[in-house]
């Protein structure tokens, strides 16, 4: 079945490149996301690749997609601690209606 | 300001008893949606809707009910059928089928 898979935690230090890594099992998947979710808050949608692309970038963030081996990653630039958050991948998995499959999130901790 | 609201903040709820879950959109989308997260787990979609007046059933809609009776709302009822409420709820809503979803702040549940 359809499944996304996220490393738990990731810690690195402020100013340094942080990189979040994602497996997804879905080929037909149209669109992959990654959201964001700070303690007690919504996931806030930080950017999303289309499948037919290899890279997308946004300011201090990249997004790498490798569809032959289904891994998607989020890289940012010169981490700062308000990064530290919950951060999700999701896949828009198949069926008629938008279905999203979300991994479990990577918590990114960032120290001075 | 466009947006999602979600209300409570906190809702606790009393052993046997129903509760709603306010979701309000004013977005003008066409589809919204419902998700369950618990901790250390991605989220899991209970129930969602492509249009007023229709809605289906997500992976976990069990003691779980909804309405759409307008556009711009999507309350959520748990009911006592659902013997483990206890997660913080997440309402999400997209411009239609295949669109991006954004979520609202969340309304964690708590029971008494």
């Amino acid at each position: 079945g359809e499944d996304v898979e996220q490393s738990l935690f990731l810690s690195v230090r402020e100013g340094d490149s942080s990189v979040i890594n994602c497996t997804y099992t879905d080929s037909s998947s149209t669109y992959l996301y990654w959201y964001k979710q700070e303690p007690g808050a919504g996931l806030q949608l930080l950017t999303y690749i289309f499948s037919n692309m290899d890279m997308k970038q946004d300011q201090r963030l990249t997004v790498l997609l490798n569809k032959k081996d289904k891994h998607l990653s989020l890289r940012i630039a010169d981490t700062q601690t308000g990064d530290s958050a919950i951060y999700f991948c999701a896949e828009s998995g198949s069926g008629g209606y938008n279905k999203l499959i979300f991994g479990a999130g990577t918590r990114l901790a960032v120290h001075p | 300001d466009g947006g999602i609201t979600q209300s409570p903040k906190y809702l606790f709820r009393k052993e046997g008893q129903n509760v709603t879950l306010s979701c309000e959109q004013n977005l003008n989308h066409d589809a919204m949606y419902w998700y369950r997260q618990d901790p250390g787990q991605g989220l899991r979609l209970i129930y969602y809707s492509q249009i007023v007046n229709d809605f289906q059933k997500g992976d976990i809609a069990e003691g779980y009910s909804v309405s759409r009776e307008k556009k711009e709302s999507f309350p959520l009822t748990v009911t006592s059928a659902q013997k483990n409420p206890t997660a913080f709820y997440l309402c999400a809503s997209s411009m239609g089928q295949g669109g991006t979803q954004y979520f609202g702040p969340g309304t964690r549940l708590l029971v008494l």
